[in-house]
Formats: C-alpha cells, structure tokens, sequence
C-alpha cells in the first residue's frame, strides 16, 4: 500500500504570514491532488499535478510537484483566515480510486 | 444542480444496530465512493463503484456493505454497527476518462455508535 505523509500536521499562522505543507510518498506517483476540506463540509479540489518539477498557481497558493515524482509541496503566501481548513494531498490509482494523505490542519488567525 | 448529497447527516447508534447511508448524484457520474474519516487519519476509502451494478472493495471495506442499483445512488450499508465505526462519512463521484480526475464529495454523514 503506498503511503502518504503529510507535514506538519497542525499549523496555527497570523494573519499575512507565509507557509509551506508538504506531502510525501512512499513510492513515485504518476499524478498527485491537492483538496482543501472545511469544517463541517467535504474536501474540493484545488489542482493537480502531473509532471515532475511541476509548478501551479492559484491566487496565492503554489503548488510544486517533487522532481523524482514522490513528494509536493503547497505555499501560501500572505495566508488569509478564509484559508483555514484541512488540506490534503491524494494520489490517483485505478479506476480512478484516490489515496488520501493524512492532511494538515490550518488555522488562520485575524 | 444539488451536486452529491448525504442522508442522514447525524446518526447515533446502538452497538448491534443496522443502518444505511444514501448517497445521490445529479451529474451523472459513472464513479462512486465511500470514505471515512477519522482523527489524524485522513480519508480512507470503504467501497467504490465504477458502473450501475458493480462494487468493489476499497482499503477498509469489513463490517460495510454497498449497493449500486441505480447510476445516481449508492447505498452503504451497516449490518452490525460497532464502536470503532464511529466516524465521519463521505460519498463522492466522479466522471470515467475526465483528466482531471476530480472527485466531488457529500458534505458528509456524523455516525456515532454507542
């Protein structure tokens, strides 16, 4: 079973600070998914990754897929409390069947 | 379009007791699943479908079962509830051959056995 960790697994950030959550695999991937799930509803996807070395933007969010295709990162820049919530990374396995990472939990605070 | 939705959304058992979730789509999607959610565990699929008719076993499928009668439901099912099936969880679908792969989640059913 391949695994995936993710890192740190609690983050409590200021207002505008800056920060980076990682995800690391066991094993290469062919493709990776980064979900954003807030209290009380389920996860919804914020991009995926395909190519190794891999970078893509969404507003103030980058997301860098690992060279060697084992590992992505997620940067915040200037975090807001609008991006409190859990991320998680996933990879994709057949039939479209998705493997969660442990996620991280992000607190914003105003 | 409701997208994918749960019922119930809060249910209390007794150990011993039998329940069903129900799941519903209106995107027509051919994939379906069934995730729990634990503390520090993250998401970890129960059952999947990948058509009307067909199931499978996902990465915890004992004590659940699962029924795709109709394209546009899936129906979980717990026969014997326990304690340790205390959880939270989650339906979603997705289309075959999409690229993106993209998974469109419930909001989710709050299960807590006694």
């Amino acid at each position: 079973t391949q695994l995936l960790e993710q890192s740190p697994q609690f983050l409590s950030i200021q207002e505008g600070e800056n920060l980076t959550v990682y995800c690391n695999s066991s094993s290469v991937f062919s493709s990776l998914q980064w979900y954003r799930q807030e209290p009380g509803e389920g996860p919804v996807l914020l991009v995926t990754v395909v190519t190794g070395g891999e970078v893509k933007k969404l507003k103030r969010l980058t997301f860098q897929f690992g060279d060697a295709r084992k590992d992505s990162s997620l940067h915040i820049t200037a975090a807001q409390p609008g991006d409190t919530g859990l991320y998680l990374c996933a990879l994709i396995a057949g039939y479209q069947k998705v493997t969660f990472g442990t996620g991280t939990k992000l607190q914003v605070i105003p | 379009n409701a997208g994918v939705t749960q019922t119930p959304k809060f249910r209390v058992l007794k150990t011993g007791q039998s329940m069903t979730l129900l799941c519903a789509q209106d995107m027509n999607h051919e994939y379906m699943y069934w995730y729990r959610q634990d503390p520090g565990m993250g998401l970890r699929l129960i059952h999947y479908s990948v058509g009307e008719g067909t199931t499978a076993k996902g990465e915890v499928p004992d004590g659940y079962n699962v029924s795709r009668l109709k394209k546009q439901n899936f129906l979980l099912g717990l026969e014997s509830a326990a304690p340790s099936q205390t959880s939270v969880y989650f339906c979603a679908s997705s289309h075959r051959g999409r690229g993106s792969n993209e998974q469109f989640f419930g909001p989710g059913t709050r299960l807590t056995v006694l």
